[in-house]
């Protein structure tokens, strides 16, 4: 168990829906990393956050976002959800704002649209 | 850009054989490199970083400047090895971890 806690573990929804994945990094991490692991593209980096601010932002779409709150908790939000964002959704902790460190995932958000 | 490069998709070996899964990368400075491993149904997870120049479970890896290259390597597969596996790239003044698109591991009985 690496500390990190996602939930949903899974979630059906139906296209221009809207949902909300949750994390909860380890006790005394910092930093919450999101990514999307689909079949053919591997795990694409979303979004990091630390301390409550967004630090680096990768390929993600205008239609997801993120927020990171004051106790550390991590939710993002994927609305007028389309076939193509069914995947796996992952965040990860680690206690710095800096890369070089170990990563810790969670056990992922499995998201399918119909 | 930062760009990691995992050529191959599936990898199939018996026991035994030695096993090497290529990693490239991309990045105009001095990055830090890892492998991940995603066993079946679990999280991913830390096999090894290229600075504490370890082994874990057996696997080794090398970073080459030159050939801008981290590939993982074991001399002698075994049958749970078989997983899924992810090169990465960061740096310490970086806010993100780049991963590969991953290579599975099959090792046959």
């Amino acid at each position: 168990d690496s500390g990190v806690t996602q939930t949903p573990k899974h979630l059906i929804t139906a296209t221009g829906q809207r949902v909300t994945l949750r994390c909860s990094p380890r006790s005394g991490d910092l930093s919450v990393y999101w990514y999307q692991q689909s079949l053919d593209q591997g795990l694409q980096f979303l979004i990091h956050y630390y301390n409550g601010e967004e630090r680096a932002k990768g390929n993600i779409l205008e239609r997801f976002s993120a927020q990171q709150f004051p106790d550390l908790h991590s939710e993002l939000n994927l609305s007028s959800l389309e076939l193509g964002d069914s995947a796996l959704y992952f965040c990860a902790s680690s206690p710095q704002d800096r890369g070089g460190t170990e990563a810790f995932f969670g056990q992922g958000t499995r998201l399918t649209v119909v | 850009a930062q760009r990691v490069t995992q050529p191959e998709k599936l990898l199939s070996v018996f026991k035994g054989a030695p096993v090497e899964l290529k990693c490239n990368y991309s990045y105009s400075g001095s990055p830090e490199l890892f492998w991940y491993v995603q066993y079946s149904r679990q999280r991913l997870q830390l096999l090894l970083r290229h600075i504490s120049r370890e082994s874990i479970k057996g696997f080794t890896a090398d970073l080459n400047k030159g050939e801008t290259s981290f590939h993982l390597k074991k001399p002698f597969a075994q049958e749970e090895d078989s997983a899924m596996y992810y090169c990465a790239l960061s740096h310490r003044s970086a806010d993100k971890l780049i991963f590969g698109t991953g290579t599975r591991l099959q090792v046959f009985p």
